[in-house]
């Protein structure tokens, strides 16, 4: 079975701060996809930043950037600079090659002025 | 452009009764796949429908079913309702690896 871990149920820093979320998961596929989705009090999951598993370049968008260990089955993402904003659930979700995005337990993250 | 719209926003219904929950996908996408949130939990996948035919379906009873239109768009209907499927359900378009788009969710709370 395919599993995603998100060890820190909830987590909070400073305005202006850099955090790290971890996940891990586990599989025996070599070619797949993660993902880090980010669901505010609205509810609406929204993308935050994509990876292909093949790329050994860690991918970065803007404010957020992963750190991709594919041996360790381990997709980290960090938030530099970190906003008001960025106050939300955070989920880790690797899509495998079922097609089907399989989602962590979550991160609260809490950023405070 | 239009994202995926989830229909209704809200929804109370009573034990035992039957929900039709709908959603159209985002324009260009052909996949549509429906997942279960509890409270303080990861969306759980419920099932994936492409070109109208379920596709791939996670760990629910056959009380949950579903059904995809040419247009690509769904719906998920749940029979014999149960306290426990109060919940948020995610509609998420796809279109193969290049990402899901969520809806804003139905939030139906069973009484």
């Amino acid at each position: 079975a395919q599993t995603v871990t998100q060890s820190q149920p909830e987590m909070s820093v400073q305005e202006a701060e850099t955090v790290t979320l971890s996940c891990t998961y586990d599989t025996s596929e070599n070619n797949y996809y993660l993902f880090w989705y980010k669901q505010p009090p609205s509810r609406q999951m929204i993308l935050v930043i994509r990876q292909e598993a093949y790329k050994q370049q860690n991918a970065t968008e803007n404010r957020f950037s992963v750190n991709f260990q594919k041996a360790a089955k381990s997709f980290s993402l960090k938030i530099s600079d970190s906003q008001l904003g960025d106050t939300a659930m955070y989920f880790c979700a690797p899509l495998f090659g079922n097609e089907k995005l399989t989602f962590g337990t979550g991160t609260r993250l809490t950023i405070i002025p | 452009d239009a994202g995926v719209t989830q229909s209704p926003t809200h929804l109370i219904k009573t034990r035992g009764q039957q929900v039709t929950l709908r959603c159209s996908p985002k324009s260009g996408h052909d996949t549509v796949s429906w997942y279960q949130q509890a409270l303080g939990q990861g969306p759980q996948f419920i099932f994936q429908y492409y070109e109208e035919e379920e596709r791939q379906r996670g760990n629910f009873p056959d009380r949950f079913s579903g059904h995809q239109f040419p247009n690509y768009s769904s719906e998920l209907n749940v029979n014999a309702l149960l306290l426990g499927d109060s919940a948020l359900y995610l509609c998420a378009s796809s279109l193969a690896q290049y990402g899901y788009t969520f809806g804003s969710g139905t939030r139906l709370t069973v009484v």
